[in-house]
């Protein structure tokens, strides 16, 4: 399919564990960017990625939370000695920066921290 | 602090009738307005957009308005169909010259047939 995908769609791990989430964007997009979504709220900006420009990490909640993209292809999104609190919904988007502010969203990694 | 508010989490709407969602934001350097709509297991998709030197962008069934003395912004929906039933995000570009967008916390949308 030519859409955002993202790996796992759903992940399960212990308390202190790490994870890794996977996004591969659209071909051609030069935007990425990743989203959390916890239950009951709306999505909270983590991290983008905008061509070979220093990535914008001011939505990290944490120092355990670390994000790199290779090029303008896949982006792994890594959560270190989880917390019970990381469990959410985890959304990548992509975009074409001409096309301003459409981003077009894979359909997220739901993440429960037991 | 919420700078997007959607402060409605639901809202249930007769079949043919018209929806109307409200946003609120509180920044005004925010310069760009977009809704999303989001179905269940999946990622939300582009709906609509609105420049902040607009006040109005229509676009078959939906009009989005923006009052930007109030900070305000709303989608029209009309006629309301069952298949619009899903959650509502609007979201605001934090100011020109970036891509970090803030989305509020969504309002879900039920049409009843």
């Amino acid at each position: 399919g030519a859409g955002v995908s993202q790996s796992p769609s759903n992940k399960v791990t212990e308390k202190g564990k790490d994870v890794e989430l996977r996004c591969d964007p659209i071909s051609g997009h030069t935007a990425l960017y990743w989203y959390r979504q916890r239950l009951g709220q709306g999505l909270e900006f983590l991290i983008y990625f905008q061509g070979n420009s220093a990535p914008d990490k001011s939505g990290l909640p944490s120092d355990r939370f670390s994000a790199e993209r290779t090029g303008e292809s896949v982006s792994t999104l890594t959560i270190q000695r989880t917390q019970q609190e990381d469990s959410a919904v985890y959304l990548c988007a992509s975009s074409f920066v001409e096309a301003r502010g459409t981003q077009y969203f894979g359909p997220g990694t739901r993440l429960l921290v037991l | 602090d919420q700078q997007v508010k959607q402060n409605s989490p639901s809202l249930s709407v007769q079949e043919g009738r018209i929806s109307i969602l409200n946003c609120d934001y509180t920044n005004s350097m925010f310069d760009y307005f977009l809704w999303y709509k989001k179905y269940p297991a999946e990622g939300p998709t582009f709906l609509i957009s609105i420049s902040s030197i607009k006040d109005k962008n229509e676009d078959g069934r939906f009009t989005v308005f923006l009052n930007k003395s109030a900070k305000h912004l709303s989608l029209h929906i009309v006629p309301s169909q069952p298949g619009d039933s899903a959650v509502y995000f609007c979201a605001a570009r934090a100011g020109r010259g970036t891509y970090k967008y803030i989305f509020g916390t969504g309002t879900r949308l039920k049409v009843l047939a």
